[in-house]
């Protein structure tokens, strides 16, 4: 069973509509993170949360705004699409920001396609 | 400016042989360095990782050559596997792994039977 669900597994949405894209963790994991890999770049850092405080943002845009609601929860919201934000979008976690291995748990991913 | 770069973007190799994959890196207070392979439709997962402290890890198949000095690194997969074919990401971290991990832009390996 997989560990780290994220919703939904493929998307499809039109330029300037909004999405969200659902992450929970069931590994008791204290810190959560948001990364994202399209085509033309590496598998890039978004944003890092640890006891559902917001830890580093290395996304410059604010049409992308985490959300977490409760510890293993850990929501995108993406406003204002773009075509230029179809990516797929990673969903991943550690033991904690401090004292780790540094080991990160990814989900299976979101896929997001914007027309 | 990427602070991790990965050479090949592509490798193809025949099964039984060793596949290379490089890695460098800019910043000098990384400390961490794993490496993720990723699998088509499948979520990335740590493969195998060191520390600067030692200049070589290696498990079963799979070595990590470390040079400091150069802040260079590669990944050595010997008696290539067509299983082996995916994607690997070279990675780097400080603070001993606990700051983000930062990823090289991925090579894609293919074991041709």
């Amino acid at each position: 069973d997989p560990k780290i669900i994220q919703k939904p597994k493929y998307l499809v949405a039109v330029t300037g509509s909004e999405k969200i894209l659902i992450c929970e963790q069931y590994l008791g994991h204290n810190a959560m993170y948001w990364y994202r890999q399209s085509a033309k770049k590496p598998l890039e850092f978004m944003f890092s949360y640890s006891y559902q405080k917001l830890m580093d943002n290395q996304t410059a845009s604010s049409r992308f705004q985490p959300q977490s609601s409760k510890k293993n929860h850990l929501d995108l919201q993406i406003t204002a699409l773009k075509p230029d934000d179809s990516a797929t979008y990673f969903c991943a976690s550690s033991h904690g920001l401090g004292g780790n291995t540094g080991q990160l748990y990814f989900g299976e991913g979101s896929k997001l396609t914007v027309l | 400016q990427q602070q991790v770069r990965q050479s090949p973007q592509s490798l193809t190799v025949w099964e039984g042989e060793t596949a290379i994959l490089n890695c460098s890196y800019e910043d000098s207070t990384f400390d961490y360095f794993p490496w993720y392979r990723l699998f088509p439709g499948e979520s990335p997962a740590l493969l195998i990782a060191i520390r600067p402290v030692s200049n070589k890890k290696e498990d079963g198949r799979f070595t990590i050559f470390f040079n400091k000095r150069e802040k260079k690194l590669s990944l050595h997969i010997t008696d290539s596997q067509p299983g082996d074919s995916a994607t690997y990401f070279c990675a780097a971290s400080g603070n001993y792994g606990n700051e983000k991990i930062t990823f090289g832009a991925g090579t894609k390996l293919t074991i041709k039977p």
